[in-house]
């Protein structure tokens, strides 16, 4: 069965290092989505992603985060400089946006700390 | 603005009895969906049951049941037969067809499955 796959699993920063997340979402899907769990807490979304372009995103999502898909199958969350309290779970999700099943799919998210 | 909320923080159940998680939510869109997840100690989010706004009739998947009252937006999951790898965090989440469908979640109920 398909999946969502995200790379890596864990990641340990210095605070005010750059990250990048990594997703490779369901092939035949076009709609992408970054969601944000800090430990103990409920998940929040981050932004969503279509066409090539950012659908809709958060108040979460500043001017330190960005997203891109730069080659047609890789979808990525870049953190520019890391706070404290970028720690969290990060879970990419995809849906197919095409009148089919409207569930979105999850991949098994990477641990982010920020030291 | 949509929200969803899960008012047990923790629940528990005895292995091989029922347990009713219970969510509430708010939005003003005719066209929604909602969704349990299970989040398992790998922080995993695996979805558990979907179910449609527009479909009166129960979702159901094996030991998974729903008790959905449209009109007093209540979304409950019923867990038959508990298990102990039932034991798990429960989200709750909606959303609408409108915008780009964006999950909101509850802040999650845990559930305990005592042998």
């Amino acid at each position: 069965e398909p999946e969502v796959t995200q790379t890596p699993s864990h990641q340990v920063t210095q605070m005010g290092q750059e990250v990048i997340l990594r997703c490779v979402p369901i092939s035949n899907h076009l709609y992408f989505y970054w969601y944000r769990q800090i430990l103990g807490q409920k998940v929040e979304f981050l932004v969503s992603f279509y066409n090539n372009e950012i659908s809709e995103k958060s108040e979460i999502f500043d001017d330190q985060f960005s997203v891109e898909r730069p080659d047609g199958s890789n979808f990525t969350l870049k953190i520019r400089s890391t706070k404290l309290e970028d720690s969290a779970m990060y879970f990419c999700a995809s849906r197919v946006g095409t009148g089919g099943p409207e569930t979105q799919y999850f991949g098994p998210g990477t641990r982010l700390l920020v030291l | 603005a949509q929200t969803v909320t899960q008012s047990q923080p923790e629940m528990s159940v005895q292995e091989a009895e029922t347990v009713t998680l219970s969510c509430t939510y708010d939005t003003s869109e005719s066209d929604y969906y909602l969704f349990w997840y299970k989040q398992p100690p790998s922080r995993q989010m695996i979805l558990v049951i979907r179910q449609e706004a527009y479909k009166q009739q129960n979702a159901t998947e094996n030991r998974f049941s729903v008790n959905f009252q449209k009109a007093a937006k209540s979304f409950s999951l019923k867990i038959s037969d508990s298990q102990l790898g039932d034991a798990a965090m429960y989200f709750c989440a909606c959303f609408t067809t409108s915008g780009t469908y964006k999950y909101i979640f509850g802040t999650g109920t845990r559930l305990k499955v005592l042998a």
